[in-house]
């Protein structure tokens, strides 16, 4: 079935270390996107892709780093440098205008 | 920088009886409402969009309203049902280039038996 999965669904991380959350789609969308997700705050968008090799910061990008070498994954790392990281993270993607499809989500603890 | 308030933030209604959610944006440009329903632990789910050029767009018991002069649009949901307790998102963008939706806060609903 086409879809977009992340993993890990949970992440556990201490202070210090940097993590990577994937994201890949089967969908052949070009554009792909990360969102942060925090109780009472909607959904923040960290990164964005429109193309293969191309990326933009979003509105929330300090602390994080992503990579489109291939149309069919975008993984986002998680730095040291993100201050607060515990949240829900969400992976999309989206074949022109319209609908934005998600993924399941990944939920990164810090410890 | 573009925003989008969504209110309430809870909503409880009876088995049967309706629910109105609302939004305001303040991007006068944008030109893309979508509506979408999280569960538990889930990612969003588009539930019904609606583009600037119509003020009203209805899918069985889901309805949606814009008013672009006021930069309002409601989410309605009419015969409300257990199943439809959740977290409803609004959003608005342009349908440009730039693609970026911006998202309101959220709003839970919960539909009481």
């Amino acid at each position: 079935d086409g879809g977009i999965t992340q993993s890990p669904k949970y992440l556990f991380r201490k202070e210090g270390q940097n993590v990577t959350l994937s994201c890949e789609q089967n969908l052949n969308h070009d554009a792909m996107y990360w969102y942060r997700q925090d109780p009472g705050q909607g959904l923040r968008l960290i990164y964005y892709s429109q193309i293969v090799n191309d990326f933009q910061k979003g509105d929330i990008a300090e602390g994080y780093s992503v990579s489109r070498e291939k149309k069919e994954s975008f993984p986002l790392t998680v730095t040291s440098a993100q201050k607060n990281p515990t949240a829900f993270y969400l992976c999309a993607s989206r074949p022109g205008p319209g609908e934005l499809f998600f993924g399941e989500g990944s939920r990164l603890t810090v410890l | 920088g573009e925003n989008v308030e969504q209110h309430p933030s809870t909503l409880s209604v009876q088995e049967g009886d309706s629910a109105v959610i609302k939004c305001t944006y303040s991007d006068s440009a944008s030109n893309y409402f979508p509506w979408y329903k999280q569960e538990l632990g889930k990612g969003p789910q588009l539930i019904i969009d609606i583009r600037s050029n119509v003020g009203e767009k209805k899918d069985q018991r889901i309805a949606v309203t814009l008013n672009k002069t006021a930069k309002h649009f409601s989410l309605h949901i009419t015969e409300t049902q257990p199943e439809d307790s959740a977290v409803y998102f609004c959003a608005a963008s342009r349908e440009d280039s730039s693609y970026k939706l911006i998202f309101g806060s959220g709003t839970r609903l919960l539909v009481r038996p």
